[in-house]
């Protein structure tokens, strides 16, 4: 069975730092793109980073650019959410999901259950 | 502000057909699949729809999408009260360095 749980989320003060991680099982890891995907309280979702299999691409929803940094660690089917210089409006919980990516097309198969982001300002 | 728009709110009573929309451009539904998430409150999304029409294994088939032009739709039939739940739409957008967009979602609510 395929399983993504993430784990960081806290309280934390506005300009301060915080590191998701987002720990996959039941799939062959390293084969998959991860992505992180917001949702603020009462919003929608928003999705905010995204990794290749490997982790040689990298994107980034222009709202977090230079201050989120995605990485991965395949040994320990973990990927992490390094986030910097936290705002009010990073308040969020956050999901990770697994990406099924094919020549066509492609969409998140699983999620994990979330954690939550809490910026005190 | 979503890239992908979605009304705010759908309803209907149980046995009826109901359908919601998603409206893009040429940069996201105009050149790329749709998918349509589910999340009940309080829960994490789960897909519903992938490649704008194809069901997951495990999902009726009381759901369907389609897409054409800049705007899809996804369509419960047959509809139940545990379908009482909000819909995301959701594109990869060509027009930036690359990034998935999401509608705003639709909250369905069963009367």
């Amino acid at each position: 069975e395929v399983q993504l749980l993430e784990s960081g989320g806290a309280l934390v003060q506005g300009g301060g730092s915080l590191r998701l991680s987002c720990v996959g099982s039941g799939f062959m890891f390293s084969s998959y793109a991860i992505n992180w995907v917001r949702q603020a309280p009462g919003k929608g979702l928003e999705w905010v980073s995204l990794i290749s299999g490997f982790g040689s691409n990298t994107y980034y929803a222009d709202s977090v650019k230079g201050r989120f940094t995605i990485s991965r660690d395949n040994s320990k089917n973990t990927v992490y959410l390094q986030m910097n210089s936290l705002r009010a409006d990073d308040t969020a919980v956050y999901y990770c999901a697994k990406d099924v990516v094919t020549a066509i097309f492609s969409y998140f198969d699983s999620w994990g259950q979330g954690t939550l982001v809490t910026v005190s300002s | 502000q979503s890239l992908l728009t979605q009304p705010p709110s759908a309803s209907g009573t149980p046995g009826q057909r109901v359908t919601m929309s998603c409206s893009g451009t040429n940069s996201n539904i105009g050149t790329n699949s749709v998918n349509w998430y589910q999340q009940f409150s309080g829960t994490a999304p789960k897909l519903l729809i992938f490649n704008n029409d194809q069901r997951p294994s495990g999902i009726p088939d009381r759901f369907s999408g389609s897409k054409s032009g800049t705007s899809a739709s996804l369509a419960i039939s047959g509809l139940q009260s545990d379908d009482e739940a909000e819909y995301f739409c959701s594109a990869w957008d060509d027009s930036l360095i690359g990034a998935w967009v999401f509608g705003g979602g639709t909250k369905l609510t069963v009367l």
